[in-house]
């Protein structure tokens, strides 16, 4: 079965504090490759994907993740983080066909000391 | 709607008793996923709609649970004889997923938190 690790629960950083978060995953085929952020009290949002093209994949608020293959990894960086990065990241995994489900991380806790 | 809504936010039940939990896509979207998010655990998938055909149901984790998808549309998770490990935050997500093309990103709404007493 598939699965997605998260290697830290929580990450305390201060601002301006460089930032990479990491993601493993155990299937072997074509996946699609998702990081989802929670804000404190608000919805999962998607932060960023990849499918297919260059592993090197920009999302919203200046974070971007590198998936390495040969490492079935896909951690999540950003050079300089802000107070409002405070939040919940979890990683996600579906195989590499067009429908079904996402399977998780256990998500790892990000806060940021003003 | 202008996001995925569900409802009730909070539902606290006496241990067994049986809960309906309701969820609205957004309008459009043919696929519904159902999660559930305990405390630690991230997010664990229940259940999967998509168009007319017949619901994923590989991650439902007894068969005290069921779902059912109204019309393409509203969805209902229902947990019968609820037990306190049913305790957790029940996700709803829908996607535009048509079978072709790239994988479409899936929203997510707010959730009804569940606590079984």
């Amino acid at each position: 079965a598939q699965s997605v690790s998260q290697h830290n629960h929580h990450v305390i950083l201060s601002e301006a504090a460089s930032l990479e978060l990491g993601c493993n995953y155990s299937y072997g085929g074509t996946v699609n490759l998702f990081w989802y952020v929670q804000y404190p009290g608000q919805h999962l949002q998607l932060l960023l994907k990849y499918f297919s093209g260059d592993p090197l994949v920009k999302g919203i608020k200046g974070f971007e993740a590198e998936f390495i293959k040969s490492k079935f990894s896909f951690n999540l960086r950003k050079p300089s983080v802000q107070w409002s990065d405070t939040a919940e990241y979890f990683c996600a995994v579906n195989h590499g066909g067009s429908q079904g489900n996402l399977i998780f991380g256990k998500g790892t806790k990000l806060s940021v000391k003003p | 709607g202008a996001g995925v809504s569900q409802s009730p936010s909070n539902k606290v039940t006496e241990k067994g008793k049986d809960v309906e939990l309701r969820c609205d896509p957004i309008s459009g979207h043919t696929a519904l996923y159902w999660y559930r998010q305990s405390l630690g655990q991230g997010l664990e998938f229940l259940i999967y709609f998509q168009g007319n055909s017949a619901p994923d149901k590989s991650g439902l984790p007894s068969d005290r649970f069921s779902a059912e998808r109204t019309g393409g549309s509203v969805s209902t998770l229902t947990i019968q004889r609820t037990q306190q490990e049913d305790s957790a935050v029940y996700l709803c997500a829908s996607s535009s997923q048509t079978g072709l093309g790239p994988y479409n990103e899936q929203f997510f709404g707010p959730g009804t938190r569940l606590t079984v007493l």
